[in-house]
This record gives structure tokens, sequence and C-alpha cells, in this order.
């Protein structure tokens, strides 16, 4: 089964400094990985995406993320934090319904709250 | 281009009814998906529509059904509503063999008191 885990419930960083909130998951395959964020009374917002290729992802407002096969980690960064960036972010993985199927179902953290301070 | 829509947005139900929600798709989106968010907790999968039809379901009761439309659109219900099915209800869509991301509704917050 499909798991993800989020090791951190709350990151805390000033603002300028960079930021990393961390992910670690199980899949059966190839792992298709995601972060999203949410802001209060707020749904998710895609940031971004790992399916293949590049261990580097970039994504929207300047994330990134890094995925590390052998340590099974997809971990969120950014280089300079903003006090904007402050909400919740989640991690999630996704499976198959059936090889070559585009269906499937997302599985996610508990989230972690990111909090930046001027 | 209207992204996800949700409505209500705001619920509040006694224990023992049912509800209807409501979710239309971004525009180009034929899959929908159900998410169920309690307080402090990631998202949960509901179950997920494709042409018109449940494909998958997550480890919720039969009280939990839903229905997809020709144009899309989808209806989560929920019957027989207990005190525990109060969470933030996020529907999501994307483009079967397009793309991998989902995106996700502003939510319906449901309310059982």
């Amino acid at each position: 089964a499909q798991s993800v885990a989020q090791p951190e419930d709350q990151v805390n960083v000033a603002e300028g400094n960079p930021l990393t909130v961390k992910c670690t998951y199980s899949v059966s395959g190839n792992p298709y990985l995601f972060w999203y964020v949410q802001y209060p009374n707020r749904g998710l917002q895609f940031l971004l995406k790992y399916i293949t290729g590049d261990n580097l992802v970039k994504g929207s407002y300047g994330f990134e993320a890094e995925f590390n096969k052998s340590q099974t980690s997809f971990h969120l960064k950014k280089p300079s934090a903003l006090v904007s960036d402050s909400a919740l972010y989640f991690c999630a993985v996704r499976d198959q319904i059936d090889r070559g199927s585009t269906l499937g179902r997302l599985y996610f953290g508990r989230g972690t709250q990111l909090t930046v301070w001027p | 281009d209207a992204g996800v829509t949700q409505s209500p947005t705001h619920l509040i139900k006694t224990r023992g009814q049912q509800v209807t929600l409501r979710c239309s798709p971004k525009s180009g989106h034929d899959t929908v998906s159900w998410y169920q968010q309690a307080l402090g907790q990631g998202p949960q999968f509901i179950f997920q529509y494709y042409e018109e039809e449940e494909r998958q379901r997550g480890n919720f009761p039969d009280r939990f059904s839903g229905h997809q439309f020709p144009n899309y659109s989808s209806e989560l219900n929920v019957n027989a509503l207990l005190l525990g099915d109060s969470a933030l209800y996020l529907c999501a869509s994307r483009s079967t063999g397009k793309s991998y991301e989902q995106y996700f509704g502003p939510g319906t917050r449901l309310t059982v008191t």
C-alpha cells in the first residue's frame, strides 16, 4: 500500500532563509509524488510533481523538490522564504488502478505547518 | 477559465440527516475525485468518478455515495450523518490521459450537530 510521512508537524523559519519541508514515501512500483499547499479556509493548490526524469523538480512560487529514491524522500525546498509562504503543506503519492492507467487516488501526509516570520 | 467549483461553501446539518454536496470540474477535465479532510488531518480519498462510473473507492461506508453527470459535474451524498462526518469535503478534477496532477476546489465545510 502507498503511504506518505511528513515527520514534522511544524516548521519555523525566518524570512530570507532557506526552508525545507520533509516527506518520505512508501510505494509499490514507481512513485508519482506531489506537493500541495493549503491556505486557511481554502482548498489545496498544486505546487509541483515528480513523475520521472530529473531528481530536482521545479514548481510554482519558487519552490522545488528533490526526489531521492535510495532514501525514499521527496523534500520540498525554497532558497529564500517569504512571509507569504506561511501555510499548510501536504505531500502526496498517487497509485494507479492498473498499469498504464492514468486514473488513481492520492494518499496524503498529515501536513506540515510552515511559519515564516519577518 | 473557471477552476473547480463547489457548493455550498458551508453547511450545518443535524445528526441523522442527509446531505448533498456538488462539484463542477475545471474546464476540460473529465475525472472527479472526492476527499474528506478532518480537522488537523490530511485529505482522505472517498471515491473517484470517470465516465459516470465509480472507478475507485476509499475506506468509507456505504452511507457515502456519489454520482457523475454527463457534463462531468459530480455530487457527493452522505446519509445518516454522524458527528464524525464533520469535515472539509474537497473535490478534485483532472484530465484523464493528459496530466497527473489533480486540481482542487475550495471545499465545502460540513458541520454535523
